[in-house]
C-alpha cells in the first residue's frame, strides 16, 4: 500500500491563480481530511469527508472547495489564491467510525502565493 | 482559551533524560487522544494514542491521561537525539455524522541536546 498520496509537493501560485491539490488513499478509507499548517502552528482543519459524495466545511474552507467523487480521490481546489493560504497542507485518511481509530497523514503539500 | 493548549518551547533536554511533554484541552465530551511527532519538513506520524484515565506505555513512551483535570501528557524516557522534532498533541471527538473531529495543538519543539 502506498498509503496517502498528495501531489504536488511544491508549487509556487501568483495571486489569483487557481490550483488543484491532488490526495489520493489506497486503504478504503472512508474518511479523508483536509488540513492546513502554517508556520510554527498546529493543523486546522478546512474540509473533510465521510464518503464518496459527503463533504463539509471544517475550521478554516474559506477559498477552498472539495469533491469527493470516489472513495480513493479527495481534491482540494483554490480559487484565486491569495497570500494568506500560503501554507503546508496535509491530506488524511481514516477507516474505522469510531473514536478509537487514527489518521493517516500524506507528506504534504508546501504552497506559496506570491 | 485555545481548545488544545500546548507550550511551544522548545523543551531542551540532554541526551539520556526524560522529556515531559504537556497538553490540556477545552471540551469535556473529548474521547480519544493522540501525541503525533513531525520532523521539520515532514508530516506528522502517530506515537501514541490513548483513551482511558491512566498511563500507557509504549517502548520509551508513555501517554498519561487525566480526563477529569482535562490534562495529557507524554514522557519521553532514554532521550535521544533522534527524538528532536515537534509534538503535536491531538483531541478527538466522535460525531456520527462528521467522524472523527481531531483538533490539534500547536505542538511542542523537543530539541535533545547530545
Amino acid at each position: 500500500n502506498a498509503g496517502v498520496t498528495q501531489t504536488p509537493k511544491f508549487r509556487i501560485l501568483k495571486i489569483g491563480q487557481s490550483m488543484t491539490l491532488q490526495c489520493t488513499q489506497d486503504m478504503n478509507h472512508n474518511y479523508m481530511y483536509w488540513y492546513r499548517q502554517d508556520p510554527g502552528m498546529g493543523l486546522k482543519l478546512i474540509y473533510y469527508s465521510v464518503g464518496a459524495g459527503i463533504t463539509d466545511k471544517g475550521e478554516v474552507p474559506n477559498g477552498y472547495n472539495v469533491s469527493r467523487s470516489t472513495t480513493e480521490d479527495f481534491p482540494l481546489r483554490l480559487e484565486l489564491a491569495a497570500p494568506s493560504q500560503t501554507s503546508v497542507y496535509f491530506c488524511a485518511s481514516s477507516y474505522r467510525t469510531s473514536g478509537i481509530e487514527e489518521q493517516f497523514f500524506g507528506p504534504g503539500t508546501r504552497l506559496t502565493v506570491l | 482559551q485555545k481548545e488544545v493548549e500546548q507550550n511551544s518551547g522548545p523543551l531542551s533536554v540532554p541526551e539520556g533524560a526524560i522529556a515531559s511533554l504537556n497538553c490540556t484541552y477545552s471540551d469535556r465530551v473529548s474521547q480519544s487522544f493522540f501525541w503525533y511527532r513531525q520532523y521539520s519538513g515532514k508530516s506528522p506520524e502517530l506515537i501514541m494514542s490513548i483513551y482511558s484515565n491512566g498511563d500507557k506505555e509504549d517502548g520509551r513512551f508513555t501517554a498519561q491521561l487525566n480526563k477529569a483535570s482535562q490534562y495529557v501528557s507524554l514522557l519521553i524516557r532514554d532521550s535521544q537525539p533522534s527524538d528532536s522534532a515537534t509534538y503535536l498533541c491531538a483531541v478527538n471527538r466522535y460525531d456520527r455524522a462528521a467522524g472523527n473531529k481531531l483538533t490539534f495543538g500547536g505542538g511542542t519543539r523537543v530539541l535533545v541536546k547530545p
